[in-house]
C-alpha cells in the first residue's frame, strides 16, 4: 500500500542555519513526489515536485529536494533558513493510475531568532 | 485571477445537522478533491472527481457526500452520520495531465457545537 512517513513531528532551527526535513515513501511503481508548505489556517502551497530525470530538484523559496530510490526517500533541504519559513511541511506521493495522492503527517518547523 | 475558492472560512454546526462546504475553481481543471485535515494526521482523502457527473470515494468517505454537476464546482456535504466532523477541510483541483500537480484552496474550518 502507498504511504508516506515524515518521522519528525517538530523541528526547531536557528535562523540562518541549514535545514533538512525527512520523507520516506512506500510505493510500488515509480513515484511522483511532492513537498508542500502550509501556514496556519491556510491551504497548501507547492514547493517542488519530482516526476523523473535529475534526482535533485529545485523549488521555490530556495528549497531543494533529493530523490533517493535506494532509500525510498525524498528529503527537503534549505541551506539557510529564514524566520518566514516557519510553517508546516508536507511530503506527498502521487498515484497517477488512480489520480490519488497520499500525504505524510507533516513536520512543523519553528525558527529561532 | 485564477484560483480555488472555499466558503465559508469558518462554519459552525449543531450535532445532527447536515452542512455543505463550497468549493469553486476557475482554473478549468478536470479533477477535484476533498481532504480532511486533523492535527498530526496530515491530509486524508474524502472524495475525488475526475470528470463532471462522476466521483469516487476516498479513504474516509463515510458520513460525507459530494456532487459534481459543473466542472468548476465540487460541493461537500457533511452529514449527521459523520461521527467526528470537527476538522479543517481542504479542496484541491488538478488538470489531470501526467505532469500536473494539485492546487489547494484556503480551507474551511468546521466546528460542531
Amino acid at each position: 500500500a502507498q504511504s508516506v512517513t515524515q518521522p519528525d513531528i517538530h523541528i526547531t532551527v536557528s535562523e540562518g542555519a541549514s535545514l533538512e526535513l525527512r520523507c520516506n515513501y512506500s510505493y510500488g511503481a515509480t513515484p511522483y513526489l511532492f513537498w508542500y508548505v502550509q501556514s496556519p489556517g491556510q491551504g497548501l502551497q507547492l514547493l517542488l515536485k519530482y516526476f523523473s530525470g535529475d534526482t535533485l530538484v529545485q523549488g521555490i523559496k530556495g528549497f531543494e529536494a533529493e530523490f533517493k530510490r535506494s532509500q525510498s526517500s525524498f528529503n527537503l533541504r534549505k541551506p539557510s533558513v529564514h524566520w518566514s519559513d516557519a510553517a508546516e511541511y508536507f511530503c506527498a506521493v502521487g498515484s497517477y493510475n488512480f489520480n490519488k495522492f497520499y500525504f505524510g503527517s507533516g513536520t512543523k518547523l519553528n525558527v529561532k531568532p | 485571477d485564477g484560483g480555488i475558492t472555499q466558503s465559508p472560512k469558518y462554519l459552525f454546526r449543531k450535532e445532527g445537522q447536515n452542512v455543505t462546504l463550497s468549493c469553486e475553481q476557475n482554473l478549468n481543471h478536470d479533477a477535484m478533491y476533498w481532504y480532511r485535515q486533523d492535527p498530526g494526521q496530515g491530509l486524508r482523502l474524502i472524495y475525488y472527481s475526475q470528470i463532471v457527473n462522476d466521483f469516487q470515494k476516498g479513504d474516509i468517505a463515510e458520513g460525507y457526500s459530494v456532487s459534481r454537476e459543473k466542472k468548476e464546482s465540487f460541493p461537500l456535504t457533511v452529514t449527521s452520520a459523520q461521527k467526528n466532523p470537527t476538522a479543517f477541510y481542504l479542496c484541491a483541483s488538478m488538470n489531470g495531465g501526467s505532469t500536473d500537480t494539485q492546487y489547494f484552496g484556503p480551507g474551511t474550518r468546521l466546528t460542531v457545537l
